[in-house]
């Protein structure tokens, strides 16, 4: 079945600065690539994601890009704000037929003032 | 995107007890989900419920412990049953469906269990 792997686990930005998230996935047949946020006893929000028919995905201040070759795909946040200090998870699923969606183990950001 | 509800948002509840969370959504959905997170862990899948039919679980879970039902497109159950101090999480359902660019997933409030 898929597995995700999700780096790094901490990470720790001053304020302005750019984050960058990774993630590898196992499984060829997954075609789509979400990424949620979870601040402290929340849900997980639907940030942004990305489907396998484009490499890249731009909203404002975050983007996602896609390597189906090497199955991998990053986040990336630039000029970070304290608000998005949360943890990121990153997920990979099939969108057709069973959907369902296996998580990165996630990445607690923090965004120093 | 849907306005997804949980109830009850939180309970503590004797060990040996059982305990049925409820999910309801404002809109017919196509799969909606059960996922469990431990404390500063990330999202496990218990299982898919499908409507009209038995659930679909995945491995290390199993329906005498987690039933769920799921008796139409807008509404699931989950039951925590013969509970356990080690069943102490946060539960989540989720909804997916196709939205204007696709298949999205998305995540009711969630449900804080504490088992003593």
């Amino acid at each position: 079945g898929e597995n995700v792997e999700q780096h790094p686990s901490t990470l720790s930005v001053q304020e302005g600065d750019s984050a960058v998230i990774k993630c590898t996935y196992s499984d060829s047949a997954s075609n789509y690539f979400p990424w949620y946020k979870q601040e402290l006893g929340k849900r997980p929000q639907l940030i942004i994601d990305i489907r396998s028919n484009v490499g890249e995905k731009k909203d404002q201040r975050i983007a996602v890009t896609l390597n189906k070759t090497a199955k991998h795909f990053s986040l990336h946040i630039t000029e970070t704000q304290p608000e998005d200090s949360a943890v990121y998870f990153c997920a990979a699923g099939f969108s057709g037929g069973y959907n369902k969606l296996i998580f990165g183990a996630g990445t607690r950001l923090a965004v120093h003032p | 995107s849907a306005v997804i509800s949980q109830k009850p948002s939180r309970d503590i509840c004797q060990r040996g007890t059982s305990l049925t969370i409820q999910c309801q959504v404002d809109s017919q959905v196509t799969m909606m989900f059960w996922y469990r997170q431990q404390p500063g862990q990330s999202l496990t899948l218990i299982a898919t419920a499908n409507q009209g039919s038995e659930a679909t679980y995945e491995s290390g879970f199993v329906i005498d412990k987690f039933p769920i039902s799921r008796p139409n497109l807008t509404f699931s159950t989950l039951t925590v049953s013969n509970m356990s101090p080690e069943d102490s999480s946060i539960y989540l359902c989720s909804v997916a469906f196709t939205g204007r660019w696709g298949y999205e997933q998305y995540f009711g409030p969630g449900t804080r269990l504490t088992v003593t």
